[in-house]
């Protein structure tokens, strides 16, 4: 069993919408949660980065992670044509000295 | 642009070669990680190192070996190179070594072994 996984997509969505994108991790030791954004040829970048369970939000972008089931979001309102990249989430077990382990992405299209 | 840089942009090689993959981080960067990103297998962690120590390690083959130097910039070492090995490789960096910092991303080096 992969240590996340992550639904691949591709998911296509008009302007405006909201969008949910979705990961399920399987070791209850992980406590870091990250959310990566990734367009065409080019690194990642960091996103969203949460500790332990709750939310976290940043601008139209929102982080929730819930321990008891191992399932973490990401929440994009007002979705632009600009996100349209892949998303990719990843977990640690520590903050720091840590090995990362990241979902395998899911494409999203916002659509004009 | 990030600020990392990687070179070479594009490799193109034979199987059971060796290459090396060179990242030189943001000014001021002591942390510096590579990551292995392929069609099947998503973007893999590979290893981190802190001002020319290892910090963490990942899904790093025996095959594949990373160094810091004292001037920071990182050599990641592919070595008995085989088909499953192309893939991008990503070299990032950031200030210390802790997972909320942001890590820039270089452009990575494309990897073809034929």
């Amino acid at each position: 069993q992969k240590e996340v996984e992550q639904d691949p997509g591709p998911l296509s969505v008009p302007e405006g919408a909201i969008v949910s994108l979705n990961c399920t991790y399987s070791n209850s030791a992980f406590q870091y949660f990250m959310w990566y954004r990734q367009y065409s040829r080019k690194g990642p970048e960091l996103l969203m980065y949460t500790y332990s369970s709750g939310n976290k939000e940043d601008g139209r972008f929102t982080a929730q992670v819930d321990k008891s089931s191992k399932y973490i979001s990401l929440f994009i309102r007002d979705s632009q044509p600009s996100d349209s990249a892949t998303y990719l989430c990843a977990v640690s077990e520590r903050n720091t000295g840590n090995q990362f382990y990241f979902g395998t992405g899911t494409s999203l299209t916002v659509i004009p | 642009d990030s600020g990392v840089t990687q070179t070479p942009k594009h490799l193109i090689t034979a199987t059971g070669q060796r290459v090396t993959l060179r990242c030189s981080p943001r000014s001021g960067d002591l942390s510096v990680y590579w990551y292995q990103q392929s069609l099947d297998q998503g973007l893999q962690f590979l290893i981190q190192y802190y001002n020319g120590e290892e910090r963490a390690k990942g899904n790093i083959l025996e095959r594949f070996s990373a160094q810091q130097f004292p001037d920071l910039h990182s050599e990641l070492n592919l070595s008995s190179l085989e088909l499953g090995d192309s893939a991008l490789y990503f070299c990032a960096s950031s200030v210390k070594a802790r997972g909320e910092e942001t890590q820039y991303f270089g452009p990575g080096t494309r990897l073809l072994v034929l």
